[in-house]
């Protein structure tokens, strides 16, 4: 069936750097963009980035500009998700979704939580 | 940036009722481009609806959605037990894109 799954989660220091992926299954992914979307309590969801079908362009919020970088392989069916500089703010669960289509989110995988934290 | 702002923030209510969820715009929101989507606990959020009041595929048709520019609405006609989440509405018709706070509908 059609699964979305990110890793690469975890602890990191403010200043640091992590890489997410997400690996796709189930559909045909080089005909989809994708995003980057977290969620935290106190912000609630907050979309960062998307990515297009054949890997450029790219967009991203103000909040992670210059500092997050998404990029695709279609031949291994994954998007990425490059962190640097991370700072507490940045303390989310990172979600990958499928956009159907302006920018309409029909299939998330189930999160990955990032904690920057000293 | 267009802000979302839903209410209630949260609902107390019993299975078999009927529920209506708002989500108000800061500013008009173009071609009635918003999306809904429900979050149980522990699990990624799901889209229900697109374009205000378009069901997106596998979703009962309990639910319904309407509204333009900056107001709509999410209806639930008769509450199931698996309909006790939390809802989200976003906009998609103007960068950036963005998400309502949520309304928590719990289990009276």
């Amino acid at each position: 069936q059609e699964q979305l799954v990110e890793s690469g989660g975890g602890l990191v220091k403010p200043g640091g750097s992590l890489r997410l992926s997400c690996a796709v299954s189930g559909f045909t992914f080089s005909n989809f963009y994708m995003s980057w979307i977290r969620q935290t309590p106190g912000k609630g969801l907050e979309w960062i980035s998307y990515v297009s079908s054949s890997g450029s362009p790219v967009f991203y919020a103000d909040s992670v500009k210059g500092r997050f970088t998404i990029s695709r392989d279609n031949a291994k069916n994954s998007v990425y998700l490059q962190m640097d500089n991370l700072s507490p703010d940045d303390t989310a669960i990172y979600y990958c979704a499928r956009d159907r289509g302006d920018v309409i989110f029909d299939l998330w995988g189930q999160g990955t939580l990032v904690t920057v934290s000293s | 940036e267009i802000v979302l702002t839903q209410s209630p923030g949260t609902l107390s209510l019993s299975p078999g009722e009927r529920v209506t969820l708002s989500c108000r715009a800061s500013q008009s929101v173009p071609s009635s481009s918003l999306a809904w989507y429900q979050q149980t606990p522990g699990q990624a959020p799901r889209l229900l609806m697109f374009g205000a009041a378009i069901r997106a595929t596998g979703i009962p048709d309990r639910f319904s959605g309407s509204g333009s520019g900056t107001d709509f609405t999410l209806s639930i006609s008769r509450l199931e037990p698996e309909d006790f989440a939390v809802y989200y509405c976003q906009q998609y018709g103007s960068s950036p894109i963005t998400f309502g706070q949520g309304t928590r509908l719990e289990v009276k």
